[in-house]
């Protein structure tokens, strides 16, 4: 057990909907990452937050949007949903900005029907 | 930008056999990091290894050891005594300290399979 805790562990939705998935980090870390993990694209990374603020950003769509609360939960919003949005959704966290090991949470399986 | 490149597939070893998988990366930061990710089939992400790339010393972990060669840009990951719970998809990874601190790079996998 990584320590990041991720929910739902399933989500089922169809096109055009909109879904949050919500992330604890690891106690006392500050940082939490997404990324998508899709069978063609492989291991993507979407958005770093570090305490409370977007600190990085990668491959992300306009469709999506991710917000880090003061508590240091993180949320992902994706919305528009696409059949092509589908994959494995995860989260990580680290202690700081971004040099350190990254543990990831268990994921969030997105299915758009 | 950072490239994680992992070139075999799938690998198969027996049961108690060491195993070797092989990732180069490439990158101009001076200084980045490199870590190797353990995927079962159930689907979560795994830490194994860490290598800074200023490490003088090839990073171990139990029966996880990284072959750090810095001119090749090479981190392969050795598994030792292999067990049948090391079946799974094993990620390569890297950031750099540079402009984009933070983000993982991950290649796109080697499935390992252990027999009996």
């Amino acid at each position: 057990d990584s320590g990041v805790t991720q929910t739902p562990k399933h989500l089922i939705t169809a096109t055009g909907q909109r879904v949050t998935l919500r992330c604890s980090p690891r106690s006392g870390d500050l940082s939490v990452y997404w990324y998508q993990q899709s069978l063609d694209q492989g291991l993507q990374f979407l958005i770093q937050y570090y305490n409370g603020e977007e600190r990085a950003k990668g491959n992300i769509l306009e469709r999506f949007s991710a917000q880090q609360f003061p508590d240091l939960h993180s949320e992902l919003n994706l919305s528009s949903l696409e059949l092509g949005d589908s994959a494995l959704y995860f989260c990580a966290s680290s202690a700081g900005t971004g040099e350190e090991t990254q543990y990831f949470g268990p994921g969030t399986r997105l299915l758009v029907l | 930008a950072q490239k994680i490149t992992q070139t075999q597939p799938g690998m198969f070893v027996q049961e108690k056999e060491a195993v070797t998988l092989d990732c180069t990366y490439d990158t101009s930061d001076p200084s980045y990091g490199l870590f190797w990710y353990k995927q079962p089939s159930s689907g979560e992400m795994i830490f194994l290894i860490y290598q800074g790339s200023y490490d003088q010393q090839n990073a171990t972990e139990g029966r996880y050891s990284l072959n750090f060669q810095k001119a090749r840009k090479s981190a392969n990951l050795v598994i030792s005594a292999s067990q049948l719970g090391d079946s799974a998809m094993y990620f390569c990874a890297m950031n750099a300290r540079g402009s984009t601190l933070g983000r993982l790079y991950f290649g796109r996998g080697t499935q390992l399979t252990v027999w009996p």
